[in-house]
This record gives C-alpha cells, structure tokens and sequence, in this order.
C-alpha cells in the first residue's frame, strides 16, 4: 500500500526551529518530486516546497523562501522540511504529497496525501 | 488572496447536480496548464478525485467530471449524495510565481 507518514510536529514559540519528517513506503520514492503542502486552521492549502525526484532540485514559495528548506534521503526513502524563524502564520497543518507521474512537470497532481502533522508558533 | 478563485460555497438537494468553478488567469489555467480537483472530509487529508482536468483515478465515482476552458475550470458532481458534503479545492501552476497554487476551497453542502 502506498503511503505517506508525517511527523514532527509541535508547539514552538515565534522565532523558533523545527524539522518535519515525511517516511514513505509503498513506491520508488526517489523516482517522484514531493512536496509539502499546508493549511492553516480554517483555510485553504498552500503549497509551500517541492524536492524532484533522482536529479534533486528544490523550490519554493515566495512566504517561506529564506526560513525553510525542503531535503530528502532517498535511502530511508524520508523527506524533510526544515523550518526556521517561525512566525505565527505559519501554524497549520502540514502535508507531505507525492506526484502523480515521474515526470517532472510543474503541474503534475498530488496522488498520494499523509495524515498531516500540526505545527503551532505562539508564545 | 487565492491565484485561483472558487466560490466559498455551493449547495445542493440529494440528487441535483452542482457545479464548482475555479478561475485563473493567463499566467496558469490559461497558459495550459493542468488543472486538478481535491476533496477534502472533514478532519481529514486532501483526496485527488480528478487529474489532469477531466481524467478520474480509479476508484473515483463517475458521477464526478471535469473541465477547462481558456482561464477557468470546473468541478461537476452530477447526482449528489449526502457523502459528497465537503471542501474541494482545484490546483494548477503559475509561471509567473514559478509555484503550485491552489484555489480557496468550496464547501459543497447537501440540503
């Protein structure tokens, strides 16, 4: 069975640090981009960071560019995303999600979703 | 402010069709790239329920299709039942932004 499963989440005070973890099974995880994807209480999803596949490059969005870095291992078949100099908007719920296809399109779907891990910034 | 823009919400009786509009503009629906729908139950993760925007994955009900056209796209549930209740969220990219963008999401309630 394919699947995704996010951890690390937490409480952490504005300015703080902290690293999610995404392990996946189920798939040849270093032949598909994966994003994290986040969604604050009440609100819509906002795409935050991609990592490609086997020729590792990553992306992101211009309101986390600068705080956060998106990693992956493919040998523990992992993905991460870094998180510093938190603020208070970035509480929400955190997704990992897979591509669709191998291919390397910017638009391709996100088939595959975790059960998200929930981050909170406040003092 | 969503790039792409959906009604907050639509409603429906049991057996109606709705239809849920996602707008953009030239820079991402309209430029060619594809579109796709989620839905979202309550409590739970996002489910992909169209690609590519018409293509169903398997396992996903007929009674759920989906187009585009120029800078817009749209969701159709076609018999709706009290299980469809949910958020649904369409997903494309921007050049401009060089970054996936989603909609705001709609609530699709059943009367």
């Amino acid at each position: 069975e394919v699947q995704l499963l996010e951890s690390g989440g937490g409480l952490v005070q504005p300015g703080g640090s902290l690293r999610l973890s995404c392990v996946a099974s189920g798939f040849t995880f270093s032949s598909y981009a994966m994003s994290w994807v986040r969604q604050a209480p009440g609100k819509g999803l906002e795409w935050v960071a991609v990592f490609s596949g086997r020729v590792g490059s990553p992306d992101y969005a211009a309101s986390v560019k600068g705080r956060f870095s998106i990693s992956r291992d493919n040998s523990k078949n992992t993905l991460f995303l870094q998180m510093d100099s938190l603020r208070a908007e970035d509480t929400a719920v955190y997704y990992c999600a897979k591509d669709l296809s191998r291919f390397g399109v910017p638009d391709n779907a996100f088939d595959v979703w975790g059960q998200g891990t929930m981050v909170t910034v406040s003092s | 402010q969503s790039v792409l823009t959906q009604p907050p919400s639509v409603s429906g009786a049991p057996g109606q069709r709705v239809t849920i509009s996602c707008i953009g503009g030239s820079s991402n629906i309209g430029a060619g790239y594809d579109v796709h729908w989620y839905q979202q139950l309550p409590g739970t993760a996002p489910k992909l329920i169209i690609e590519g925007n018409s293509n169903r994955p398997s396992g996903v009900p007929d009674r759920f299709s989906g187009s585009k056209s120029g800078t817009s796209a749209s969701l159709a549930i076609t018999g709706l039942q009290a299980e469809d209740e949910a958020v649904y969220h369409c997903h494309s990219y921007d050049r401009s932004l060089s970054a996936r963008v989603f909609g705001g999401g709609t609530k699709v309630t059943v009367l």
